[in-house]
C-alpha cells in the first residue's frame, strides 16, 4: 500500500537548519508531486511547498523562499525539505502528502516535531 | 491570492445530529479543485472529499460535499462517536496550495 514514512522528532536551536525526509512506497515515485504542510502546536494548516520528484523542479509558500530547500532521491524514493535560519516560530509538525492531478492530498506521512528551542 | 474562510469555528452537536461545515473562497474556485479533511488530535490529515463533491475512499456516505463558485459545504448527516474532529477545506490553484482556518466539531 501507498505509505509515506518520516523520521521522529527534532529539536534544533534558533538560526540552525533542518531537513526532514519523506520515504515513499508502495507507488511509481516520479508519477506524484510530493508537499509539506506544517501545523504549528494547537494551530491550523500551512502549506508549506512542494517537490515534483520527476523532475526536480519545486515551488514554495512565498513566506519561505530564501530559507528553504525541497529536493529528491529517485534511487531512494525519497523527498526532504530543508529549512534553515530556523525560530521559534517554525515549531510545528511538518507532514509530507502526496499529490493527485486532480486536487486531493490522498496520502499523508505521520508527521514530523520540529522543536525551535534556546 | 486565494483566501478560505471557513464557519463556524466551531460547532457544538451531539451524536447522530446533523453537520453543516461552510468554506466561503474570495474569489470563485474551480470546483476540480475544493477538497475536505478531517484531522483528529495527534494524527494526520486525512482525505474526506475532492472535487467539491467526491468522496474518498473509505469515507461513508453520511458525509457529502457540495457547492460552487465562492460558498462550498461540507454536510455529516448522522454525526457517529468517530466524526468529532477538526475539518479543513483546501484549495489549489497553479500548484499553490490554501487552507482554510477549520471548524472543530465538538461532542456537545
Amino acid at each position: 500500500q501507498v505509505m509515506l514514512m518520516q523520521p521522529g522528532p527534532e529539536v534544533k536551536k534558533p538560526g540552525a537548519s533542518v531537513r526532514v525526509s519523506c520515504t515513499t512506497s508502495g507507488y511509481t515515485f516520479s508519477s506524484y508531486y510530493i508537499h509539506w504542510v506544517r501545523q504549528a502546536p494547537g494551530q491550523g494548516l500551512e502549506w508549506v511547498g512542494f517537490v515534483d520528484p520527476n523532475r526536480g523542479d519545486s515551488k514554495y509558500a512565498r513566506k519561505f523562499q530564501g530559507r528553504l530547500t525541497m529536493t529528491r532521491d529517485a534511487s531512494t524514493s525519497t523527498v526532504y525539505m530543508e529549512l534553515s535560519g530556523l525560530r521559534f516560530d517554525d515549531t510545528a509538525v511538518y507532514y509530507c502528502a502526496r499529490h493527485r492531478s486532480i486536487n486531493q492530498f490522498d496520502c499523508w506521512g505521520q508527521g514530523t516535531l520540529v522543536t525551535v528551542s534556546s | 491570492e486565494i483566501v478560505l474562510t471557513q464557519s463556524p469555528g466551531t460547532l457544538s452537536l451531539s451524536p447522530g445530529e446533523g453537520a453543516t461545515l461552510s468554506c466561503r473562497a474570495s474569489q470563485s474556485l474551480s470546483i476540480s479543485d475544493l477538497a475536505w479533511y478531517q484531522q483528529k488530535p495527534g494524527q494526520a490529515p486525512r482525505l474526506v472529499i475532492f472535487a467539491a463533491s467526491s468522496r474518498a475512499t473509505d469515507i461513508p456516505d453520511r458525509f457529502s460535499g457540495s457547492g460552487s463558485g465562492t460558498d462550498f459545504t461540507l454536510s455529516i448527516s448522522r454525526l457517529e462517536p468517530e466524526d468529532f474532529a477538526v475539518y479543513y477545506c483546501q484549495y489549489s490553484e497553479n500548484s499553490v496550495v490554501t487552507f482554510g482556518g477549520g471548524t472543530r466539531v465538538e461532542i456537545k
